[in-house]
């Protein structure tokens, strides 16, 4: 079965600082991994996706991931943070054939100035 | 393009009452749904997934039931709400062949049991 873990309940950083948040999923398969955001009271967007390929990957806003199989890890990163990026991120998995995804408990990012 | 609506917004309802959460999609056809909560500190529970008209499957045993009567209408219901049953309801979609474009989500429902 797979799952995810997201260590950090919550992120505090200051404002042009670079961020990591962590990703740990267990699988005995080959998967699909996705970050996603929330912003407060709203649904979840996906800010990006791994399927196959290249082990690094970005989004539109300057976040990028890295694949790492060995260590299965997908953590999220940014060089440099807004204070718009605060939000809750979560990370998700999917054992490919499966039809659902598997999210970690969320990582709440907040950037102070 | 695809769209997916969740209504409403907001809603308080007093323990042992009925409820009723509604779900549609819209620029797709077939496409796979799903129901999740999301409390505080407790990331998403998957309550209830369809892979087609009357096809329900259900992760989580409660006192929620789920509907699918239509296509792409997907209906979250309960007979008598539980304080427990209070949090954030979000639905979603995703294309039927696989996990490759992961979910859609609407903008969820915020339901407090009083």
């Amino acid at each position: 079965a797979q799952s995810v873990t997201q260590l950090d309940s919550q992120v505090p950083v200051f404002e042009e600082a670079p961020v990591e948040l962590r990703c740990n999923y267990s699988s005995s398969v080959s998967v699909y991994l996705f970050w996603y955001v929330q912003y407060p009271n709203q649904g979840l967007q996906l800010l990006l996706k791994y399927l196959s390929g290249s082990t690094l990957v970005e989004s539109i806003n300057g976040f990028e991931a890295e694949f790492n199989k060995s260590q299965t890890s997908f953590h999220l990163r940014k060089p440099s943070v807004h204070i718009s990026d605060t939000a809750e991120y979560f990370c998700a998995v999917s054992e490919i054939g499966y039809s659902t995804l598997t999210f970690g408990k969320g990582t709440m990012l907040l950037v102070s100035p | 393009s695809q769209t997916i609506h969740q209504w409403p917004a907001t809603l308080v309802q007093p323990v042992g009452s009925p409820l009723s959460l509604e779900c549609t999609v819209e620029g797709t056809s077939n496409p796979n749904l799903y129901w999740y909560r999301q409390a505080a500190g407790r990331g998403l529970q998957l309550l209830f997934y369809s892979v087609g008209i009357g096809q329900i499957s259900s992760e989580v045993p409660q006192n929620l039931s789920a509907s699918r009567p239509q296509d792409r209408q997907f209906i979250l219901s309960s007979k008598k709400l539980l304080l427990s049953d209070s949090g954030f309801y979000l639905c979603a979609w995703s294309v039927r062949q696989g996990m490759g474009y992961g979910y859609t989500f609407g903008s969820g429902t915020r339901l407090t049991v009083v």
